[in-house]
């Protein structure tokens, strides 16, 4: 599976849309791009997933670029709750999960 | 109760001790894993199982085992702690395709 690369931190504040970025230039055509998120040390917890087109569900957006070298996840109203280390991940849908590299993902600080 | 059940949550044990951290699941999945988070870096893969007569070795498998019991259940064991085993373990589970299902964790001190 191809590795990724995001910013180590970033914050904003609460009710503001949280974008959260991305770069994933190796990934192939068959990779899936998936977002988790854990908070503070509790088992991560998936968010979303999306091959080509944007996806949106209860909890987030994923926008996915047309050569799908980069994605931004978005939290469209940041709450306080919504703190938390973002993982981005990329991987090939029924491969199992044995490749998946968990980088150290972007910290994400909501702000009162 | 959790999908994904992981004993014991918290253990301290000292260096040369046998530990064992069990996993079960209730969501039906065939494919089962443990991972390892050290402060401040990402999770990485020990041992996975695509079913229950399925072993295999991850990114850091040396100085542990697993025995997959049944489709349920995972355990992961140190056969002999060390203190650079001292992490935090988590458990998971998917099916052929889709999302990972993740246990609490078991912190694990070894002293």
């Amino acid at each position: 599976d191809a590795k990724t690369t995001q910013p180590t931190s970033m914050d904003c504040a609460e009710g503001r849309a949280a974008n959260l970025p991305c770069n994933h230039s190796t990934i192939s055509g068959n990779e899936y791009v998936y977002w988790y998120r854990q908070i503070h040390s509790q088992g991560p917890q998936y968010i979303i997933h999306g091959l080509k087109n944007n996806e949106t569900n209860e909890m987030a957006s994923l926008i996915i670029t047309e050569d799908r070298k980069s994605s931004t996840l978005i939290l469209p109203h940041a709450t306080l709750r919504d703190t938390a280390v973002y993982y981005c991940i990329v991987r090939v849908d029924n491969a199992g999960a044995n490749n998946l590299f968990f980088g150290t993902g972007t910290r994400l600080t909501v702000i009162p | 109760d959790a999908d994904v059940t992981q004993t014991p949550r918290n253990r301290i044990t000292k260096t040369g001790k046998r530990i064992m951290l069990e996993c079960s699941q209730t969501k039906g999945h065939d494919r089962m894993y443990w991972y390892r988070q050290d402060p401040g870096l990402g999770l990485r893969l020990i041992y996975y199982s695509f079913d229950v007569k399925d072993i295999n070795k991850g990114e850091i498998s040396d100085g542990y085992s697993v025995s997959r019991q049944a489709q349920a259940k995972f355990s992961l064991s140190l056969e002999s702690a060390i203190p650079n085993q001292t992490a935090l373990y988590f458990c998971a589970t998917s099916a052929a395709k889709g999302e990972l299902f993740f246990g609490e964790g078991s912190r694990l001190t070894v002293l």
